[in-house]
């Protein structure tokens, strides 16, 4: 089975420092990849998303993600966070062709901008 | 935001007994899915749907089931409720449309169930 490594825990930044979460799938077939994230006491929002094409996928919100097949990743990138980006990030992985819709999950990164 | 609406949105509940959580959807969307989400372990699915009376198994369903009579509808029920199901629980939903749709899941506002 799939699986998806979201490195960092916790990540605490100041403000206009720039961000990278790190996310690493194990599957070597078609993936197609997903960032979500969470607000604190709200739902998951989809952040971007990647199928095919080119690899650096742009987001809402200033954000960005490149993939990286040959290195199985998915990293999220934000030149400068904002005290407002303070939530827990998911990154997220789907079979492409598997005959199923599921995501599979990281257990998520919290980042947390200091003013 | 998609129209999901989950009930009840808060729960306490006492060991052994039975739960029942509520999806309702307004997209007429025909997959739908319950994650639990813990400390430490993201998310996790715990059962999905393809279609009215169509259900399938997730990565942690033992001791859930579920049910989905409409397309709007989708339940989830703990059958004798026990203190490692206390969790936040969301439902999600997606669409058919295309190949890339059908793997963008939007989430309902979840529930907070605490079993004592």
């Amino acid at each position: 089975a799939q699986s998806v490594s979201q490195h960092n825990h916790h990540v605490i930044l100041s403000e206009a420092a720039s961000l990278e979460l790190g996310c690493n799938y194990s599957y070597g077939g078609t993936v197609n990849l997903f960032w979500y994230v969470q607000y604190p006491g709200q739902h998951l929002q989809l952040l971007l998303k990647y199928f095919s094409g080119d690899p650096l996928v742009k987001g809402i919100k200033g954000f960005e993600a490149e993939f990286i097949k040959s290195k199985f990743s998915f990293n999220l990138r934000k030149p400068s966070v904002q005290w407002s980006d303070t939530a827990e990030y998911f990154c997220a992985v789907a079979l492409s062709g598997a005959g199923s819709y599921q995501l599979t999950f990281g257990k998520g990164t919290k980042l947390s901008v200091i003013p | 935001d998609a129209g999901i609406t989950q009930s009840p949105r808060h729960k306490v509940t006492e060991t052994g007994t039975p739960v029942t959580l509520r999806c309702h959807q307004t997209e007429n969307h025909r997959y739908m899915y319950w994650y639990r989400q813990d400390p430490g372990h993201g998310l996790r699915l715990i059962h999905y749907s393809y279609g009215v009376k169509d259900t399938d198994k997730g990565e942690v369903s033992d001791g859930y089931s579920v049910s989905r009579s409409k397309t709007e509808d989708f339940l989830l029920t703990l059958e004798s409720a026990t203190s490692s199901q206390t969790s936040v629980y969301f439902c999600a939903i997606s669409e058919t449309l295309d190949r890339a749709s059908i793997y963008e899941q939007y989430f309902g506002p979840g529930t907070r169930l605490t079993v004592t």
